[in-house]
């Protein structure tokens, strides 16, 4: 299986900040990378695709980089509702599997 | 607007079958992969597998001796069978539908708790 690591597991942040997530694969997934929002209570909502391609209706302040084994996402100016968890997620090879969740707390 | 919706019973008895159905709605089932994936209290997402429109089918090597995933597109519905469940496949279990050319999973359900207890 192809193993997911995000860092931080947690960060805490302002309204107005930037804050940047990473994602790294334990193999070359190329850019089948997506990322996810989920709020307590929700299901997952999805950002972004193919590491960088916002999901239709997503703000653009949510961007992603990265290919290989490295990838980021960043909210360039947190807003109020961005406060959730975010997951990577590879869709390269199967199983398709998740990084562990980095929740964005109010500071 | 497609929309996905999870049924079945809340509590299983450790040993039985665990068996849940996603209703979808607002688009055809064709093209597509159907999924169910499943989260645990306090851990990540875990996929346990996909069933296409043509019948095939692909699981979680960790669930697969256990798991049925199976199609009826005249209700259009999927199913989830995991049989022999443990405490350990208490979650919140999500059925959802990968995006175009990827899979990404760009519609969920609302997802539905499911706990393994006697």
């Amino acid at each position: 299986d192809v193993q997911m690591t995000q860092s931080p597991s947690s960060v805490s942040a302002s309204v107005g900040d930037r804050v940047t997530i990473t994602c790294r694969a334990s193999q070359d997934i190329g850019s089948w990378l997506a990322w996810y929002q989920q709020k307590p209570g929700e299901a997952p909502n999805l950002l972004i695709y193919s590491a960088s391609t916002l999901q239709y209706g997503v703000p653009s302040r949510f961007s992603g980089r990265g290919s290989g084994t490295a990838f980021t996402l960043t909210i360039s100016s947190l807003q109020p509702e961005d406060f959730a968890t975010y997951y990577c997620q590879q869709a390269h090879s199967s199983p398709v599997t998740f990084g562990q969740g980095t929740r964005l707390e109010i500071k | 607007q497609v929309q996905l919706r999870e049924s079945g019973p809340g509590l299983v008895k450790p040993s039985e079958t665990l068996s849940l159905t996603c209703t979808v709605s607002g688009g055809s089932m064709s093209t597509y992969y159907w999924s169910w994936i499943r989260q645990s209290p306090g851990k990540r997402l875990e996929w346990i597998g996909y069933v296409h429109y043509d019948g095939s089918t692909n699981y979680n090597p960790s669930l697969s001796s256990r798991v049925t995933i199976s199609m009826d597109t005249s209700e259009d519905q999927f199913s989830l069978k995991l049989t022999s469940v443990t405490a350990a496949d208490t979650a919140v279990y999500y059925c959802a539908r990968t995006c175009t050319n990827s899979l990404c999973y760009n519609y969920w359900g609302q997802g539905t708790l499911v706990t393994v207890s006697s």
